[in-house]
């Protein structure tokens, strides 16, 4: 079963424009991360929020936690060509420090 | 620093056929996990190992699916008899730990059950 969903599940942008993806979660967590997918590749994580945090950036790429509404925001700006792939939202949760991954958003930027 | 190994990248057999994977996860990460994902999902986890030990398998369809981590090191993937419903990617992932640490994911093998 998926704890996460994503939204939008598809989404399609001009290059240099924001591309912002939503992930929604059902129980407490320890943690939320975000990887990519590219094309028939395995999975890369792109970064980490602890359930303590509420914003956290990495590069082009910057990540929103409100635990009150169990949401999440991944945001990435001055989109490329290159970032065109599937983006997951997994989240830690409970003692079994297992990985939930949602369904995932799948991004196209067209040059 | 070569990263999680899997083969075959992709396998094509006959329903009622068997069927292994194998994964070499990164040196030194104690914790490897196996995950389904099927088309346009996220992957679902089959099973983790903490070293040689299966510590998570309650997701894994233990009347065809077995799996074994020799020496806490490489692992595989069985499933016998293959069905229809198998068709899927595979995907090995490893961890320093299991404390919630980040996860470095193999490419996956492609499952065409015929």
């Amino acid at each position: 079963s998926q704890q996460g969903e994503e939204d939008p599940q598809a989404l399609s942008i001009q290059e240099g424009e924001n591309a912002t993806m939503n992930c929604s979660y059902k129980t407490s967590i320890n943690n939320l991360q975000w990887y990519r997918q590219n094309s028939g590749r395995g999975l890369v994580h792109l970064i980490l929020i602890r359930s303590n945090e509420r914003e956290k950036h990495s590069g082009r790429l910057r990540v929103t936690l409100d635990t009150s509404k169990k949401s999440s925001s991944l945001l990435i700006t001055a989109s490329r060509a290159a970032d065109t792939a599937s983006y997951f939202c997994a989240t830690d949760s409970g003692s079994a420090r297992q990985l939930t991954f949602g369904s995932g958003t799948q991004l196209t930027v067209l040059p | 620093e070569a990263g999680v190994v899997q083969s075959p990248r992709y396998k094509i057999i006959e329903k009622k056929q068997p069927v292994a994977f194998w994964c070499n996860p990164i040196s030194g990460h104690n914790t490897l996990y196996w995950y389904l994902q099927n088309l346009g999902q996220g992957p679902e986890l089959l099973i983790r190992y903490e070293n040689e030990e299966a510590v998570d398998d309650s997701q894994l369809p233990k009347d065809r699916f077995s799996a074994e981590r020799l020496k806490g090191v490489d692992s595989t993937l069985k499933i016998q008899p293959a069905e229809l419903g198998d068709s899927a990617v595979y995907l090995c992932a490893s961890s320093l730990d299991v404390t919630g640490d980040t996860q470095y994911f193999g490419p996956g093998t492609r499952l065409t059950v015929l």
